[in-house]
């Protein structure tokens, strides 16, 4: 397997653009996360779903942010309008079944908001 | 108050030498990772844990869940160990709560 697949790596935007980050988990799982790593807050946890279900979006930090599971091997991550503040790597990882058992990161993309 | 603390925050070790890593916790939890980060930024889950005791290799895991602590042990350590190892637990509630992270240097 490829493992979990992100994209872009890397986006360079200018604030108050849309920015969309993509994730493929790996076939079979049935949980997938969106993690935000920011060198003052640390790793954070801002979205899963199992079974393409948002089931806790609390740390989604606030409306500008959206994400959506439309089927079992694609997630996406919306910010519009971005800011300077969301600079940061974006990582997806997938799991078999919710945060519980071992997951597995896609590389990260890493987001640049002048 | 973090929910989740490291110790130590920075360590540097001789290569060969036995690593320890602690994580101590205040909340209920159902589980705790640990996960390794490399300087290059991708991320392993090196263990998942909910009682006792995991050996992978040279990495050994434990925890205590009533004394809410975690340790992170690395056996025979190797200049490819330097990495930034964090925990992770899962509050009871279902959320989630890092650590800091411990940065790791084995110097040859």
């Amino acid at each position: 397997d490829a493992g979990v697949i992100q994209s872009p790596r890397h986006e360079v935007t200018e604030m108050g653009q849309e920015v969309t980050l993509r994730c493929k988990p790996i076939s079979g799982h049935n949980s997938l996360f969106w993690y935000r790593q920011t060198m003052m807050r640390g790793l954070e946890l801002l979205i899963y779903f199992n079974n393409n279900v948002p089931i806790d979006d609390s740390g989604m930090p606030e409306d500008r942010f959206s994400a959506k599971m439309p089927n079992a091997s694609f997630s996406t991550l919306k910010i519009q309008p971005s800011e300077p503040r969301d600079s940061a790597v974006y990582f997806c990882a997938s799991s078999l079944v919710g945060l519980s058992y071992e997951q597995y990161f896609g590389p990260g993309t890493r987001l640049t908001v002048t | 108050k973090n929910e989740v603390e490291q110790s130590p925050q920075n360590l540097t070790a001789q290569e060969g030498e036995f690593i320890t890593i602690n994580c101590s916790y205040s909340v209920g939890i159902s589980a705790l990772h640990w996960l390794q980060q490399h300087p290059g930024g991708g991320i392993v889950s090196l263990f998942m844990l909910s009682s006792g005791k995991k050996k992978h290799g040279r990495l050994i895991a434990t925890i205590n869940i009533q004394e809410k602590h975690s340790s992170l042990h690395i056996t025979a350590s190797h200049p490819r160990d330097s990495a930034v190892y964090i925990c992770a637990v899962i509050h009871t509630g279902n959320q989630f709560y890092f650590g800091t992270g411990t940065s790791l240097t084995v110097i040859p």
